[in-house]
């Protein structure tokens, strides 16, 4: 089975901190990369792709190291709604032949 | 557009049981897929279709059964409910990524219980 490794945590972090999270891929062929938010008991929901040439959405930024085969998510400025499970996605196929592979997750909690 | 829609919501099945988990997205997407999610294993993808009348297994796909004959449905068929089937069943439709971004879109899962 092809892997994806995450870190589960919990990070427990303040509000207002700076946390970054690693997902490192076995397979060398992967093709795209995706960071999913998933809050407790709810469906996962797009946070952000993650291109070769790195990308910022506001308060998180994500970065792609082929070499090393890790995705980063950088999340400043926590605040309390940032607490979840963020699930790293790497596809080996791009286009049609698109099949995910899900790392088991990393849970972030923001607390006051 | 209401997304992904499953139903139920929650089940509990008897060992041995069968039944059908119901998905519909109205979003015309090709791409659908069926996840289970296991605590401590992730998501993990059974089958999927990349259009009408097409479908393939995923990873886990042992004791589960699609069909596409529509766009817009992609039931899961469980053959002969065991306990280890005892999961969240998540459905999934994706875009066709002609913006460069191919997103999936999860529908809110089904609970099911096998006893």
């Amino acid at each position: 089975r092809k892997e994806v490794e995450q870190d589960p945590g919990p990070f427990n972090v303040p509000e207002g901190a700076t946390v970054a999270f690693n997902c490192t891929y076995s397979n060398s062929a992967s093709q795209s990369f995706f960071w999913y938010r998933q809050d407790c008991r709810k469906e996962p929901k797009l946070l952000m792709s993650v291109y070769s040439s790195g990308n910022e959405d506001g308060r998180f930024t994500a970065q792609l190291n082929r070499a090393s085969q890790y995705i980063s998510l950088l999340i400043r400025d926590s605040k309390l709604s940032d607490s979840a499970t963020y699930l790293c996605v790497v596809n080996e196929g791009a286009g049609g032949s698109y099949i995910p592979t899900f790392g088991r997750g990393t849970s972030l909690i923001v607390h006051p | 557009n209401a997304g992904v829609t499953q139903t139920p919501k929650f089940q509990v099945l008897k060992t041995g049981q069968s039944m059908t988990l119901q998905c519909a997205q109205d979003m015309n997407h090709e791409y659908m897929s069926w996840y289970r999610q296991d605590p401590g294993m992730g998501l993990r993808l059974i089958h999927y279709s990349v259009g009408a009348g097409i479908t393939d297994q995923g990873e886990v796909p042992n004791g589960y059964n699609v069909s596409r004959s529509t766009t817009e449905d992609f039931p899961l068929r469980l053959l002969s409910a065991a306990p280890s089937q005892t999961s969240v069943y998540f459905c999934a439709s994706r875009n066709d990524g002609l913006a460069g971004v191919y997103e999936q879109y999860f529908g809110p899962g089904t609970r099911l219980t096998v006893t």
